[in-house]
């Protein structure tokens, strides 16, 4: 199976900061990631697919790049919805999820 | 509007089993492959299993494979998964949820709203 190493496990920031979270695929993976944001007592939610693709209806502050094995979300300016767990996946083989990252307000 | 509701789940003991259900309307059904992603209490998700729209290709993870049984039901519009030998691992609310296009697998971008099943004797 692919592992998704995902990082940091939890990042503290204050509104209208820029964030990044990485996720690190034990092989290439093209690009196919995607970036979940789940909020407590909630199903997730896609952000982004195929690593760089904003999905209908995520903010434009929600960003996404890589290819192969190293990729990155990027929240360009963080409003206080954004305070959340955030999750990559990859899907080029049976999908698998990173670890999550979760982002707490500083 | 898209709208996947799960039932089924609950307390079971350990080799027990369970059938999840995921009553899907606001698209057409059978168009799109569907998933079971599921998480353990305090924990990550994790990808369970996958069906094409016609139910004729399934996938498995390692984890659920030979005692796992992912279906449909086209005409009724309901996916279902049939959870045989139970352990207390399977502990995890259980989230039905559709690909994002059609003739894809993955991404999903519709979920339910997850069923809680509790492996415990």
């Amino acid at each position: 199976a692919i592992r998704i190493t995902q990082s940091p496990s939890s990042l503290s920031a204050s509104t209208g900061d820029r964030v990044t979270i990485t996720c690190r695929a034990s092989q290439g993976i093209s690009s196919y990631l995607a970036w979940y944001q789940q909020k407590p007592g909630k199903a997730p939610k896609l952000l982004i697919y195929a690593a760089s693709t904003l999905q209908s209806g995520a903010p434009s502050r929600f960003s996404g790049s890589g290819s192969g094995t190293d990729f990155t979300l990027t929240i360009s300016c963080l409003q206080s919805e954004d305070f959340a767990t955030y999750y990559c996946q990859q899907y080029y083989s049976y999908p698998t999820f990173g670890q999550g990252t979760k982002l707490e307000i500083k | 509007e898209v709208q996947l509701l799960e039932s089924g789940g609950g307390l079971v003991q350990p080799g027990g089993s369970l059938r999840l259900s995921c009553a899907a309307s606001g698209f057409t059904f059978s168009s799109y492959a569907m998933s079971w992603v599921r998480q353990a209490p305090g924990k990550g998700l994790e990808w369970v299993s996958a069906i094409s729209g016609s139910g004729s290709s399934t996938y498995y993870a390692d984890s659920v494979k030979g005692r796992f049984t992912i279906s449909r039901d086209n005409s009724k519009n309901t996916l279902y998964l049939q959870m045989n030998s139970l352990r207390a691992e399977d502990t995890a609310v259980h989230y039905c949820a559709k690909a994002d296009a059609v003739g894809a697998t993955y991404p999903v971008c519709d979920w339910g709203q997850g069923t809680t099943v509790t492996v415990s004797s």
